[in-house]
């Protein structure tokens, strides 16, 4: 299995451009979520998912859209980005019909918005 | 609001000894679990303990959990440079971390 993939690894923008990073998992887990992690704060939640059709806020949504159309993919999208989304991202899932499921990370994605 | 907080924010010891670092929390939790970051890496699982355990043992690691004082503590013995990550803590509702405990291991 691959776990959960991110892609790109690596990408920057300029302030106003848009871009979708993409999450996929081929564990068939019906919880995903987005963090972002800059330096000094951990990780904070941006946007998770119950399961396929079902979004809600974390902790830090403002300025990133998601959706869930199927249960594998849950992308992150920038509608406007802006200097303060320079970060770390990354995005997990886990199969929450278990409480003792742990979270499955990918590498991440590192954006620099300049 | 974080969920899980780490404590302390930075920790060095020497090789061999033992590291503790502690959690806190706010809300009732199911369970609560713990991770490893090595840098620039995503996090990965180390263990897990649920809210009727008291403590929980996996090789080299250790977690206790009060829930009364909701807390938890993490006790790595026989520390080795490979050890040398930040630590965090998350419990299960809204899966939320702390800041972590950034571990450095002195030869």
């Amino acid at each position: 299995n691959a776990g959960v993939t991110q892609t790109p690894k690596f990408q920057v923008l300029k302030t106003g451009q848009s871009m979708t990073l993409q999450c996929a998992q081929d564990m068939n887990h019906e919880y995903m979520s987005w963090y972002r992690q800059d330096p000094g704060m951990g990780l904070r939640l941006i946007h998770y998912s119950v399961g396929a059709g079902i979004t809600d806020q974390g902790e830090v949504p403002h300025g990133y859209n998601v959706s869930r159309s199927t249960t594998e993919d849950f992308p992150l999208r920038l509608l406007s980005a802006a200097p303060s989304q320079t970060s770390v991202y990354f995005c997990a899932s886990c199969d929450k019909s278990s409480y003792n499921s742990p979270l499955h990370f990918g590498n991440g994605t590192r954006l620099t918005v300049t | 609001s974080q969920q899980g907080e780490e404590d302390p924010q930075a920790l060095s010891i020497q090789e061999g000894e033992n590291a503790t670092m502690n959690c806190s929390y706010k809300t009732s939790i199911n369970n609560l679990q713990w991770y490893r970051q090595n840098s620039g890496r995503g996090l990965v699982h180390l263990i897990l303990i649920r809210s009727n355990e008291r403590e929980k043992h996996s090789g080299r690691l250790r977690v206790t959990l009060d829930t009364s004082k909701k807390s938890s503590s993490l006790l790595i013995t026989a520390s080795r440079a490979a050890d040398t990550a930040s630590y965090f803590c998350a419990t299960w509702d809204k899966i939320i971390f702390g800041k972590g405990t950034r571990l450095h291991i002195l030869p």
